[in-house]
């Protein structure tokens, strides 16, 4: 079946714009996660959704980012007024968190790059 | 301190050689434990779950020590498909789910 998605896959930007960062989760998963990875770094927690709720959003870096997640499904992420620390790969996972099962599917990233 | 330590490597191995990762956790709450693989500029995706008794699938082998806090990634017979970042794992029940903490990853780069 398909996996999770996420668009675009590639974002040049300059800085001070805003840019927008959309995933599609596995269809059913009703939890789904953001995270920032840096060039050679870990992945960093942004925000969790369970649902359309968001109980978690103590990774997020500071109020430029935002993140929204509608229908249960699609989520968007907001970066407003990019800085270039910004910059970093950005991935979506999605789980169906029931009697412990604790994977996360990991969608293939998008890369943002702010000039 | 990082919630998930791991040496970054990389670990530069020939073909099938025997190499071992190892990762320690700060939290003794931790409850789950997984090592991810990360192929270069590629999603993580999960390998295995790792547990107290120990667990195999093929030529890799996990292994938990709660005691110690400790982790280890066992491969055998390494194959040149194996190049890639291992990523320790370990979930913490915060905020009413169980939230998973990534390390940084170890890079492996196994050679002819």
């Amino acid at each position: 079946g398909a996996g999770v998605s996420q668009s675009p896959s590639n974002k040049v930007t300059e800085k001070g714009k805003d840019v927008e960062l959309r995933c599609d989760p596995i269809s059913g998963h009703t939890a789904l996660y953001w995270y920032r990875q840096s060039l050679g770094q870990g992945l960093e927690f942004l925000i969790y959704f369970q649902g359309n709720s968001a109980p978690d959003k103590s990774g997020l870096p500071s109020d430029r980012f935002s993140a929204e997640r509608t229908g249960g499904s699609v989520s968007t992420l907001t970066i407003q007024r990019t800085q270039q620390e910004d910059s970093a790969v950005y991935l979506c996972a999605s789980s169906f968190p029931l009697r412990g099962n604790n994977e996360q599917f990991f969608g293939p990233g998008t890369r943002l790059t702010v000039l | 301190r990082k919630e998930v330590e791991q040496d970054p490597g990389p670990f530069n191995v020939p073909e099938g050689a025997t190499v071992a990762f190892n990762c320690t956790y700060s939290n003794s709450a931790s409850q789950s434990f997984f090592w991810y693989r990360q192929d270069c500029r590629k999603e993580p995706k999960l390998l295995m779950s790792v547990y107290s008794s120990g667990n195999e699938d093929g030529r890799f082998t996990a292994q938990l020590n709660r005691a110690s806090q400790y982790i280890s990634l066992l491969i055998r017979d390494s194959k040149l498909s194996d190049s890639a970042t291992y990523l320790c794992v370990v979930t913490l029940f915060s905020g009413g789910y169980n939230k998973l903490i990534f390390g940084a990853g170890t890079r492996l780069a196994v050679h002819p």
